[in-house]
């Protein structure tokens, strides 16, 4: 499994974007690379995931690095809802079954 | 919305009982997990499944077993219940390789 290094924590105001940055520099040229957040008392939930373009859809935004060593979760305008504990995971490639690897993730506090 | 449901969301057991966690998932999913979740050590994989019958091991089996009887059915069995098995435990389904789909957890005692 490729090794990640998430910041243990960053803080943001209401309404302001958001960069979750991610450093995955042993990933493997078949792994995607997941974002998942998990909200208080409740299990993770899936927030993009890409391979090696940027990735849009209604929660988020992926930019991913050139050479896939890193890439950034972009909140576009935090929210109080938006308050989780962010986890950045490369995997689920080729024929792992779609197995991942949870790390710490980075605890995001939003300020209103 | 795909569901994903777990028996209990609160369970409280004596050491040395035989505990079972049940996970339904009802959108024809492939691939089922376990995992538990404590504090300072994040989530980690117990087992998983890619079909009915299979089964295979994550990163801390020991102590635990799985069934997989049915496609949308994944059972987490504590064959004798300790202390340290004390945990948030979260059950989770996908298609192929795609994203996964948790469950609410279940908090498990044991006393």
């Amino acid at each position: 499994d490729a090794k990640t290094t998430q910041p243990n924590s960053m803080e943001s105001n209401e309404e302001e974007p958001v960069h979750l940055p991610c450093n995955h520099s042993t990933i493997s040229g078949t792994d995607y690379i997941h974002w998942y957040r998990q909200l208080p008392s409740q299990g993770p939930e899936y927030v993009i995931h890409g391979l090696t373009s940027n990735v849009n859809n209604r929660m988020a935004s992926l930019a991913i690095a050139e050479d896939r060593k890193s890439s950034t979760l972009i909140l576009h305008r935090a929210t109080l809802r938006d308050a989780a504990v962010y986890y950045c995971i490369p995997g689920a490639g080729g024929t792992s079954y779609g197995k991942l690897t949870f790390g710490q993730g980075t605890i995001l506090t939003v300020h209103p | 919305d795909v569901k994903v449901t777990q028996s209990s969301r609160y369970l409280v057991k004596r050491t040395g009982e035989k505990v079972f966690l049940e996970c339904v998932q009802d959108m024809d999913h492939e691939n089922m997990f376990w995992y538990r979740q404590d504090p300072g050590l994040g989530l980690r994989l117990i087992y998983f499944s890619y079909d009915v019958k299979m089964k295979e091991k994550g990163d801390i089996p020991e102590g635990y077993s799985v069934s997989r009887e049915k496609k949308e059915r994944f059972s987490l069995i504590l064959e004798s219940a300790s202390t340290n098995q004390t945990s948030m435990y979260l059950c989770a389904s996908s298609l192929a390789t795609a994203s996964q789909y948790f469950g609410p957890g279940t908090r498990l005692l044991v006393l």
